[in-house]
C-alpha cells in the first residue's frame, strides 16, 4: 500500500491526451510539499519528467505538464506518442515518515 | 558524460552483508545530496536513504533503519550503501540517484544510475 495513490493503468490513442492522478494526505502533498514525476521505460531506470509540481527538466517535451491542488497532483500528457508508453511514478516528501514517498505507479498504454 | 554507475550487487544469504558503491562523473558531486532508491523487480519504487552534500545530514526509511548505512566520499566522487542483516524482502534493484538540492531531506532526483540487483535468498 503506497502512501501516494495512483491509478494502476491508463490508456489513450496516439495524438490523444491522458492525465494521471496522484493523491496524498496531510503529511505529504497536503502539507505543501512539492510533487515530482518520473517516467520508467521497460528495462530502464526512471527519468525525471516534472519537478516542483509544474516544471519540466531540459529535454522533456512540452507535451508533458504537471499540476497540483490540495492533496492531489496530476501529470498530463498531450499528443500521445508510442514512445510515451511507460510506467509513471509520482513522488513527494512526507514529514511523518521523514523521507520521500512514491506512488504505486501507473502503466500508460498507447493504443 | 553525466552519469552514475552502481556496483556491488549480487547474491547473499539472509543475515549477510553487502556494500554497494556508486561512481559519479560529469557533474560536481560534492554540491548535491545523494540517495538510494530500490525497486523490487516488477514492482514500484521505494526511497531507501539519503545523505546531504557534506555528510552532515543522513536519512533512512524505517524499513532499513539500523541495518543500512549510507556514506559518501566527495574526493572520490562516490556514494556507498553498507547493508547488514539482509532479509529476503531487501531483494531489489538498487538505484543511486542525484538530488537537485544539497540537503538530506529528499527533493527530486534528476539523475539515476542503471541499478544493481541485490538478491537475498538461501
Amino acid at each position: 500500500q503506497s502512501v501516494l495513490t495512483q491509478p494502476p493503468s491508463v490508456s489513450g490513442a496516439p495524438g490523444q491526451s491522458v492525465t494521471i492522478s496522484c493523491t496524498g494526505g496531510s503529511s505529504n502533498v497536503g502539507a505543501g510539499y512539492d510533487v515530482h514525476w518520473y517516467q520508467q521505460l521497460p528495462g530502464s531506470a526512471p527519468r525525471l519528467v516534472i519537478y516542483g509540481n509544474i516544471n519540466r527538466p531540459s529535454g522533456v517535451p512540452g507535451r508533458f505538464s504537471g499540476s497540483k491542488s490540495g492533496t492531489s497532483a496530476s501529470l498530463a500528457i498531450s499528443g500521445l506518442q508510442a514512445e510515451d508508453e511507460a510506467d509513471y511514478y509520482c513522488q513527494s516528501y512526507d514529514n511523518r515518515l521523514g523521507g520521500s514517498v512514491f506512488g504505486g505507479g501507473t502503466q500508460l498504454t498507447v493504443l | 558524460e553525466v552519469q552514475l554507475v552502481e556496483s556491488g550487487g549480487g547474491w547473499v544469504q539472509p543475515g549477510g552483508s553487502l556494500r554497494l558503491s556508486c561512481s559519479a562523473s560529469g557533474f560536481t558531486f560534492g554540491d548535491y545530496a545523494m540517495h538510494w532508491v530500490r525497486q523490487v523487480p516488477g514492482k514500484g519504487l521505494e526511497w531507501v536513504s539519503g545523505i546531504n552534500w557534506e555528510s552532515a545530514g543522513i536519512r533512512y526509511a524505517d524499513s532499513v533503519k539500523g541495518r543500512f548505512t549510507i556514506s559518501r566520499d566527495n574526493a572520490k566522487n562516490s556514494l556507498y550503501l553498507q547493508m547488514n542483516s539482509l532479509r529476503p524482502e531487501d531483494t531489489a534493484f538498487y538505484y543511486c540517484t542525484k538530488d537537485t538540492r544539497r540537503e538530506a531531506d529528499p527533493y527530486s532526483f534528476d539523475l539515476w544510475g542503471q541499478g544493481t540487483l541485490v538478491t537475498v535468498s538461501s
